[in-house]
């Protein structure tokens, strides 16, 4: 079965400044997708990113980006010029063709003005 | 393109009693994925429907169903109801050709 780990429950990190939040998976398969979603206090899950895991180049989605290591099962969500709005929760999820999402914990991240 | 909408928002029932929560993909999607999301355990996947067929479920016992109607749109009910009910439930929904899951603002039950 597949997993996910976020390790680290809380960040906090200064407004303007960057932040990356770390993700490990752990999968026996070779095609299938890897998500961030951001869960801010209205409870709506966001989807922030997302990487195919046959593409070796990284996403990016303006200020968000990823570095998806394949081989050491690794995808870090990096956010450069952090804002207010970007406290939330967020979830790494990892997904198999015709399967379901699975989830890691979450990150609480806070953003300091 | 209306996003995928959830009814109700908030929900308090009494142990024991039933409730349907519905769900509504966006429009041309036809795969709808129910998660309950609680402090203590996450985010558990619980179904998914395509094409009004289940065709995966997780983990939860029979007190749990669902089911997907010819419109796509989704139901689904627990049955006497228990205090570690309470949770958000969350629905998304999956396009066609795609695989990318994209969620309603969720179901708050409470369970009394």
């Amino acid at each position: 079965a597949q997993t996910v780990t976020q390790s680290q429950p809380e960040m906090s990190v200064q407004e303007a400044e960057t932040v990356t939040l770390s993700c490990t998976y752990d999968t026996s398969e070779n095609n299938y997708y890897l998500f961030w979603y951001k869960q801010p206090p209205s409870r709506q899950m966001i989807l922030v990113i997302r990487q195919e895991a046959y593409k070796q180049q990284n996403a990016t989605e303006n200020r968000f980006s990823v570095n998806f290591q394949k081989a050491a099962k690794s995808f870090s969500l990096k956010i450069s010029d952090s804002q207010l709005g970007d406290t939330a929760m967020y979830f790494c999820a990892f997904y198999e063709a015709n399967s379901k999402l699975t989830f890691g914990k979450g990150i609480t991240l806070s953003v300091r003005p | 393109k209306a996003g995928v909408t959830q009814t109700p928002r908030y929900l308090i029932k009494t142990r024991g009693q039933q409730v349907t929560l519905s769900c509504s993909p966006i429009s041309g999607h036809r795969s709808v994925s129910w998660y309950q999301q609680t402090p203590g355990q996450g985010l558990q996947f619980l179904f998914e429907y395509f094409s009004e067929t289940q065709r995966n479920k997780g983990n939860f016992p029979g007190r749990f169903s669902g089911r997907q109607f010819s419109n796509s749109r989704s139901e689904m009910n627990v049955s006497t109801l228990e205090l570690g009910d309470s949770a958000l439930y969350l629905c998304a929904s999956t396009g066609t050709s795609t695989d990318t899951q994209y969620f309603g603002p969720g179901t708050r039950l409470t369970v009394l």
